[in-house]
């Protein structure tokens, strides 16, 4: 149990494009679910905390314009990059939380790894 | 603000323990994590442990930590060659909050 999904777990694009990628949690509802982004060889940084249902908290120094977080159900964050640049380029992640033994827990998505060229 | 350090690098011979060690700078962190990274994979979570715990094992993970000094450290027995990936060490302040980690240490089982 548990599963999280991510999609697509890889996509290029070309520059001033727009690309989504979906965080779906399969066997459990999220009301909470974490955008986090990955520079290569470095660590997870927090972009922003996606609640269900209302807008989603995003962390400092994060663009909340390029960066639309839209948590429309107990089961499905998307983030949506707007006008992708080059430096935008990274392998993102996303966790929702869940429950497990009366402990809440992230558990972590595939990640998708976003080029744009 | 939150810092949570690790060493970048591991090598270890296929059968020896391996010890990764990360420090931590926020005594209000509650819960320290220990998550594994395969390449292009997401992360998965092997162990936490709370803070008011020194120790904790769970088959061949041993986590050791001393809250006076602000250290964790994640011990693997009989290190085997899946084990080979990088471990992200991570603190929150309380069970399904935001995670501050660590950079990572890449650990290299080698035959």
């Amino acid at each position: 149990g548990a599963v999280v999904s991510q999609h697509p777990s890889r996509v290029i694009c070309k520059s001033g494009t727009s690309v989504k990628i979906e965080c779906r949690s399969l066997d459990f509802q999220a009301t909470t679910m974490f955008w986090y982004r990955q520079f290569p060889k470095q660590s997870l940084m927090l972009m922003a905390t996606s609640n269900e249902g209302s807008k989603a908290t995003y962390e400092q120094g994060v663009e909340k314009d390029k960066f639309l977080i839209n948590h429309a159900s107990l089961t499905l964050s998307t983030l949506t990059v707007t006008s992708a640049h080059p430096e935008d380029s990274s392998f993102y992640i996303c966790s929702a939380l869940g429950t497990s033994g009366g402990y809440n827990e992230q558990y972590f998505g595939p990640g998708t790894r976003l080029t744009v060229t | 603000g939150e810092d949570v350090e690790q060493s970048l690098f591991l090598s270890v011979r296929e059968g020896d323990s391996s010890v990764i060690n990360c420090t931590y700078t926020d005594s209000s962190s509650t819960y320290l994590y220990w998550y594994k990274q395969e390449p292009g994979a997401g992360l998965q979570l092997l162990t936490y442990i709370f803070s008011n715990m020194d120790m904790k094992q769970d088959q061949r993970l041993t986590v050791l930590l001393n809250k006076k000094d602000k250290h964790l450290s994640l011990r693997i027995a009989d290190t085997q060659t899946g084990d080979s990936a990088i471990y992200f060490c991570a603190e929150s302040k309380a069970a399904g909050n935001k995670l501050t980690f660590g950079g990572g240490t890449r650990v290299l089982v080698k035959p």
